[in-house]
């Protein structure tokens, strides 16, 4: 069964930096388009970045309130990827679920998602 | 960014009862509308995508159609385990999806 796991959440100041992990398996992250959403409490919920598969070229995308403070990365040797969060705001604090994404030129759905990491930012 | 509206924002219905959720774009986005539905506490999971195809494995008392600007998410009779939050989202505007602001469907 595919399965993805969230971790590295935790508490961090207004301004500080943490990095989120979403490893794999059954499934060969750099062969797969993924995203991250987030889940404020009590709210809906966001996209936050998305990176390519290798095959497509990788690359990747942020939505405007957390461009420029979030990236995306992969180590294809521990079928990881990792969100790294920098500059952060009260208003990031959430859940973070990673996410696969089913692409073709039809369907564009989030279908595998791990259980999430909560993200608090607070002084 | 598309916009994404749905009504009612919460619900309640008894187990046995026919129930209906809209959702609504602010552009047209075709048939790009996928349904999820999330239980408290738990992630999110994909019901129904291309606004009318079930993904397998999920009971076929979901159904949603729809084109354009208006989908509907219907399950035709309620069972326990499906009183939950709803949540549609448009896939149209890749990267930039969006998903409604949610249904939250309580047992009366």
């Amino acid at each position: 069964e595919v399965q993805l796991v969230e971790s590295g959440g935790g508490l961090v100041k207004p301004g500080g930096s943490l990095r989120l992990s979403c490893t794999a398996s059954e499934l060969t992250l750099a062969n797969t388009w993924v995203t991250w959403v987030r889940q404020a409490p009590g709210k809906g919920l966001e996209w936050v970045g998305r990176i390519k598969r290798k095959t497509d070229g990788g690359t990747t995308d942020f939505p405007a309130p957390v461009k420029g403070r979030f990236t995306i990365s992969r180590d294809d040797s521990k079928n990881t990827l990792f969100l790294q969060m920098n500059s952060l705001k009260t208003e990031d604090t959430a859940v973070y679920y990673c996410t696969t994404i089913y692409v073709t030129q039809n369907y564009y759905y989030m279908d595998v998602w791990g259980k999430g990491t909560t993200v608090t930012v607070s002084s | 960014d598309i916009q994404m509206t749905q009504s009612p924002s919460s619900l309640s219905a008894s187990i046995g009862d026919r129930v209906t959720i809209t959702c609504r774009a602010s552009q047209s986005i075709s048939n790009f509308l996928n349904w999820y539905q999330q239980k408290p506490g738990k992630a999110p999971k994909l019901l129904i995508f291309a606004a009318s195809t079930l993904k397998s494995g999920v009971p076929s008392r979901f159904s949603g159609v729809g084109s354009g600007t208006d989908f509907t998410l219907t399950i035709s009779s309620l069972q326990p385990e499906d009183f939950a939050t709803y949540y549609c989202q448009q896939s149209y505007s890749t990267p930039s999806i969006t998903f409604g602001q949610g249904t939250r469907l309580e047992i009366k």
